[in-house]
């Protein structure tokens, strides 16, 4: 079975701490998402990769830098944490074109105080 | 721009029901992806079924069917013989097809409780 995971369930930060958000998947996918869930707004793409060392925006990068230095490895980075970026992180990987399954991590519920 | 929109924030079903969640969604393109996925509480968010839009049959999955309505851009999956296992946040999700990189539309989610 596929799996993702994600280096916290919950995270609890300051105003304007650096944030790492990890997530892990063990399928060797070549695409790499991550999104921000919020009540009403369904997901959102924050970033996406297709490849080491390459991304692409997604519609709300704004506040947020990505990291993939290794295949399995995508790292979502907030570089001032700030109470608007209190929300839930998803991240997914998938296989070849991306109209493929997307498989889901367990999210990570980052609250900013 | 390319949409997608769940009408219906919470729905309710009894147990051996049949429900029908609602999506519409607005592209240009001709060639896409539609998905539902279901996100169990606490739980991770697992693909349910997908259609793609050249394709004229409803896909199905089990108790999971859909019906795609291509020119009324109409996508909407009813789960037959309710389980309490269903119930779940169910999204649909949009793919535009390819040259647009990673870029999966979602709704705003259905939350769907079934009643025992």
């Amino acid at each position: 079975d596929v799996k993702v995971t994600q280096s916290s369930r919950y995270l609890v930060k300051r105003t304007g701490e650096k944030v790492f958000l990890e997530c892990v998947q063990d399928m060797d996918h070549e695409n790499m998402f991550w999104y921000r869930q919020d009540p009403g707004l369904g997901l959102r793409l924050i970033y996406f990769s297709y490849d080491v060392k390459m991304k692409e925006k997604g519609d709300i990068p704004e506040g947020y830098s990505v990291s993939r230095e290794k295949k399995e490895r995508f790292s979502l980075i907030l570089e001032s944490a700030s109470t608007n970026q209190t929300s839930m992180y998803l991240c997914a990987s998938s296989y070849g074109e991306t109209y493929n399954e997307q498989f889901f991590g367990p999210g990570t519920r980052l609250t900013v105080l | 721009a390319q949409t997608v929109t769940q009408s219906q924030p919470e729905m309710s079903v009894q147990e051996a029901e049949t429900v029908t969640l609602s999506c519409t969604y607005d592209t240009s393109e001709s060639n896409y992806y539609l998905f539902w996925y279901k996100q169990p509480p606490s739980r991770q968010m697992i693909l349910v079924i997908r259609q793609e839009a050249y394709k004229q049959q409803n896909a199905t999955e089990n108790r999971f069917s859909v019906n795609f309505q291509k020119a009324a851009k109409s996508f909407s999956l009813k789960i037959s013989d309710s389980q309490l296992g269903d119930t779940a946040m169910y999204f649909c999700a949009f793919y535009p097809g390819s040259g647009n990189t990673g870029k999966l539309i979602f709704g705003q989610g259905t939350t769907l409780q079934v009643k025992p």
